[in-house]
């Protein structure tokens, strides 16, 4: 069964600062990733969706990085501000066929101003 | 990308009844999939909704409790039965496409509390 991680929980820092958010799955056998954002009393944004190919992806500030091999990702904010405050969540396929996704509890972001 | 509207928004419910939500996707997608995220949990895949047939349900989660229906590429509604305060949660339609290149897209959910 698909487990994914994800750490820190929670992260508070000042603007300006780049983040790294990491997330960790136990099974390699992935098709693609994807990084969603929840702000409070809102359903889920897609930030960046990377491809079982790809060993990265870019998306503005957002930089999302694979390496299934070793069932990682990480998701780097770069010049973090205010607005990026929300809980980034990591997904996997759940597997066995099934494209629904098993999720990581989130790290809960907050951008200091 | 996918505009997808759930309805209601949120709704206060009474033990022992019954609330249906409805999903509506603005574009023809292949998968559309329910998720529960319980209070300060993240969140769990309940089934997928298969057009024209019976849902397939993830461990843990069985129709009696869940009716799912889609009756076509577009729309799909979730039955939440005979409800108890467990049932307190927030519940969110997805949906994805080939054409979408496999990103899921997320109705805005629905804030269930059941008294």
């Amino acid at each position: 069964k698909q487990e994914v991680t994800q750490i820190p929980a929670a992260l508070s820092v000042p603007e300006g600062e780049n983040l790294v958010l990491n997330c960790s799955f136990t099974d390699s056998a992935i098709y693609n990733l994807q990084w969603f954002r929840q702000d409070p009393g809102k359903g889920l944004t897609s930030l960046l969706l990377i491809q079982s190919s790809q060993r990265e992806q870019t998306s503005g500030r957002l930089n999302a990085s694979l390496d299934k091999s070793s069932g990682r990702s990480t998701l780097y904010i770069a010049a973090s501000q205010p607005g990026d405050s929300a809980t980034y969540l990591c997904a996997v396929p759940s597997g066995g066929g099934a494209d629904g996704l098993t999720f990581g509890k989130g790290t809960h972001l907050i951008i200091q101003p | 990308s996918a505009v997808i509207s759930q309805k209601p928004s949120r709704d206060i419910c009474q033990r022992g009844t019954s609330l249906t939500i409805q999903c509506q996707v603005d574009s023809q997608v292949t998968m559309m999939f329910w998720y529960r995220q319980q209070p300060g949990q993240s969140l769990t895949l309940i089934a997928t909704a298969n057009q024209g047939s019976e849902a397939t349900y993830e461990s843990g989660f069985v129709i009696d409790k869940f009716p799912i229906s889609r009756p076509n590429l577009t729309f799909s509604t979730l039955t939440v039965s005979n409800m108890s305060p467990e049932d307190s949660s927030i519940y969110l339609c997805s949906a994805t496409s080939v054409a979408a290149k496999n990103i899921q897209y997320f109705g805005a959910g629905t804030r269930l509390s059941v008294l």
